[in-house]
């Protein structure tokens, strides 16, 4: 069976400064990873994806995400944080080699509070 | 470019009550969806469709049924809601490689 794991409830960091938010996987074969965000009574919005190739994946709004296998980690990141960046953020898992119909995965969420 | 769209935004039920949400997307996409976001425990899945004519069970059925009333529709129905239910509902949508995700209905069982 599939996993994630956000190990952290909340973050918190102040405004300017890097922010990382931690995420770890499990999948029998090759995992399809994501990143989600979700602002306060709304749905969930793609950040971004990793497949395959580059092991550091670009998103949206000057996110990013670094793939690292042997740690089966995909920490998001992104080198100064705004204060708009407050918000729920979700880490998800797809196995690309499981048979059959494939569902993804959500870890619980972690909430991103940006300090002014 | 609606997406995903999902009906009502808010409902008070009282237990015992039966209500639908209603869920639909314009992406023509194969899969559909339904989660409930509960606090602390993320995204939990409760039924899917793969494809128009299908509807699996997710991780959390129990009290719910769906329907897939075509490629565009998919409805989560309570038939006898239960206070354990109050939670906000996530309609979804996905070709294969990403989710598209509705505004989600707060649904409160009194």
């Amino acid at each position: 069976a599939q996993s994630v794991a956000q190990p952290e409830d909340q973050v918190n960091v102040a405004e300017g400064n890097p922010l990382t938010v931690k995420c770890t996987y499990s999948v029998s074969g090759n995992p399809y990873l994501f990143w989600y965000v979700q602002y306060p009574n709304r749905g969930l919005q793609f950040l971004l994806k990793y497949i395959t190739g580059d092991n550091l994946v670009k998103g949206s709004y000057g996110f990013e995400a670094e793939f690292n296998k042997s740690q089966t980690s995909f920490h998001l990141k992104k080198p100064s944080a705004l204060v708009s960046d407050s918000a729920l953020y979700f880490c998800a898992v797809r196995d690309l080699n499981s048979g059959g119909y494939q569902k993804v995965t959500f870890g619980t969420g972690t909430k991103l509070q940006v300090i002014p | 470019n609606a997406g995903v769209t999902q009906t009502p935004k808010f409902q008070v039920l009282k237990t015992g009550q039966s209500m639908t949400l209603q869920c639909a997307q314009d992406m023509n996409h194969n899969s559909m969806y339904w989660y409930r976001q509960d606090p602390g425990m993320g995204l939990r899945l409760i039924y899917y469709s793969a494809s128009e004519g299908t509807t699996d069970k997710g991780e959390v059925p129990n009290g719910y049924n769906v329907s897939r009333l075509n490629k565009r529709e998919f409805s989560l129905r309570l038939e006898s809601a239960a206070p354990s239910q109050t939670s906000v509902y996530f309609c979804a949508s996905s070709d294969g490689w990403g989710y598209t995700f509705g505004s989600g209905t707060r649904l409160t069982v009194v």
